[in-house]
């Protein structure tokens, strides 16, 4: 069974960088069958989709146009994780943050839903 | 990247159908097969109850029912349940290589 279990700060300063780790167990981070999500979810937004990155011999990433300037998602191997790292934040970027694996059905359909991160930014 | 577009609030009473429409454009919506459907219950991480359209993951009741036309995926809620009521949420792949959600719908089980 996966499970991803996520951790960072709650709170960040605005023009600070968000980050958040997201930790895999019962799957691969390198998997050639699933992709690895970040969305976020705010009552003035809903669910966003902010990015991925899947392994297919190299890595891919796919970013939200509205993040792109300021997102990164890293895998590590070594950990069986990713990351979500956000810069330059504002109080706009105050939400609720989950990760997410897609693959059970196909490369774009979150079957596997971490916890979730309730990050604030705030001075 | 624009948010797929859902009905705000939908209500039903027990044993009734509702269905929830979700209307985004040719380049995510009715262009593609991968229309998605999310169930959220307060304080819950949202869970898969339909994808690629109209297909059902093990598990999820077959109350539950998707479909497509054009630039419009729907999903049927059949025989409601004091239990249904949720935020539902689609989601859509797009010619971007993105993926985007609708506004998600409130539905009320009367």
């Amino acid at each position: 069974q996966v499970q991803l279990q996520q951790s960072g700060p709650g709170l960040v300063k605005p023009s600070q960088t968000l980050s958040l780790t997201c930790a895999i167990s019962g799957d691969s981070v390198s998997s050639n069958s699933a992709t690895w999500h970040w969305i976020r979810q705010s009552p003035s937004r809903g669910l966003e989709w902010l990015g991925r990155t899947y392994y297919r011999s190299k890595w891919y990433y796919d970013y939200a146009v509205s993040v792109k300037s300021r997102i990164i998602i890293s895998p590590d191997t070594s950990k069986n994780q990713f990351s979500l790292q956000l810069n330059s934040v504002t109080p706009e970027d105050t939400a609720l943050y989950y990760c997410a694996r897609a693959g059970a059905f196909n490369y774009y359909t979150m079957d596997v839903w971490g916890q979730g991160t309730t990050v604030t930014v705030s001075s | 990247q624009s948010a797929l577009t859902q009905p705000a609030s939908v209500s039903g009473s027990p044993g009734q159908s509702i269905t929830i429409s979700c209307t985004g454009t040719s380049s995510d919506v009715g262009g593609y097969g991968y229309v998605s459907w999310y169930q959220q219950h307060p304080g819950k991480a949202p869970k898969l109850m339909i994808y690629e359209v109209s297909n059902r993951p093990s598990g999820v009741s077959t109350r539950f029912s998707g479909s497509k036309s054009g630039n419009t995926a729907s999903l049927t809620i059949s025989g409601l349940q004091a239990e249904d009521e949720a935020d539902y949420y689609c989601s859509s792949y797009t010619t971007s290589t993105t993926l985007v959600f609708g506004g998600g719908t409130k539905l009320t089980v009367l």
